[in-house]
């Protein structure tokens, strides 16, 4: 079946710091990949639609110049949080299909805790 | 807005028992709804999708129905083991290729 894998699972990093978390296809292409966050007890909530080839598509409220999302290839899409603060701590996932008519599958996330 | 509601909030039953989890959302013009589990600290796993035309879809002792009309979805469970104990998650998708729409999941807890 379909697997979607990000890395890294865990990060923990001083204030300030950049992280880049990546989110790969692994058996199939995917022209749009999903970035969500989900705060403890709360559900997933959209981030940004990330476009292979063209910029991303981000939510409202949600700053792109502190989110930067790159889409280079067909299985890659990577999530930078820029100079992170406390606040950005969370757990991030992504997700994507390989045609629109089929489930969704997610990576395994993503939890960043900034100190 | 499309919103996804998620009852009840968690739910605790004695293991064998089964158990209906439902899910409603105010937009019937659904493209497809999708059922998740989430154990604590992982990430999402699908465990059905019913596409708009659909009224149900069975995977094991897993049957999730759809009334896309009325604005629901229910999950059921039979035979409930402990290994069940997670959260699950019901999504929607508006239109074909979209980012799904979350509720905020059904905490179930199987007692031995």
């Amino acid at each position: 079946g379909a697997v979607v894998s990000q890395h890294p699972s865990w990060v923990i990093c001083k204030s300030g710091t950049s992280v880049k978390i990546e989110c790969r296809s692994l058996d199939f292409q995917a022209t749009t990949m999903f970035w969500y966050r989900q705060f403890p007890k709360q559900s997933l909530m959209l981030m940004a639609t990330s476009n292979e080839g063209s910029k991303a598509t981000y939510e409202q409220g949600v700053e792109k110049d502190k989110f930067l999302i790159n889409h280079a290839s067909l299985t890659l899409s990577t999530l930078t949080v820029t100079s992170a603060h406390p606040e950005d701590s969370s757990f991030y996932i992504c997700s994507a299909f390989a045609y629109s008519n089929q489930p969704q599958h997610f990576g395994d996330g993503t939890r960043l805790s900034i100190l | 807005k499309q919103e996804v509601t998620q009852i009840p909030a968690a739910l605790s039953v004695p293991e064998g028992e089964n158990l209906v989890l439902n899910c409603s959302f105010t937009d019937s013009a659904i493209y497809n709804l999708q059922w998740f589990r989430q154990d604590p600290g992982k990430g999402l796993t699908s465990l059905l999708l019913i596409q708009s035309s659909q009224r149900e879809q069975t995977s094991g002792r897993l049957n999730a129905s759809l009334d896309k009309s009325s604005g629901r979805s229910t999950l059921y469970i039979a035979a409930s083991q402990p290994g069940d104990s997670a959260t699950y998650l019901c999504a929607v998708t508006n239109q074909a290729g979209t980012a799904l729409i979350f509720g905020k999941g059904t905490t179930l807890s199987v007692s031995s």
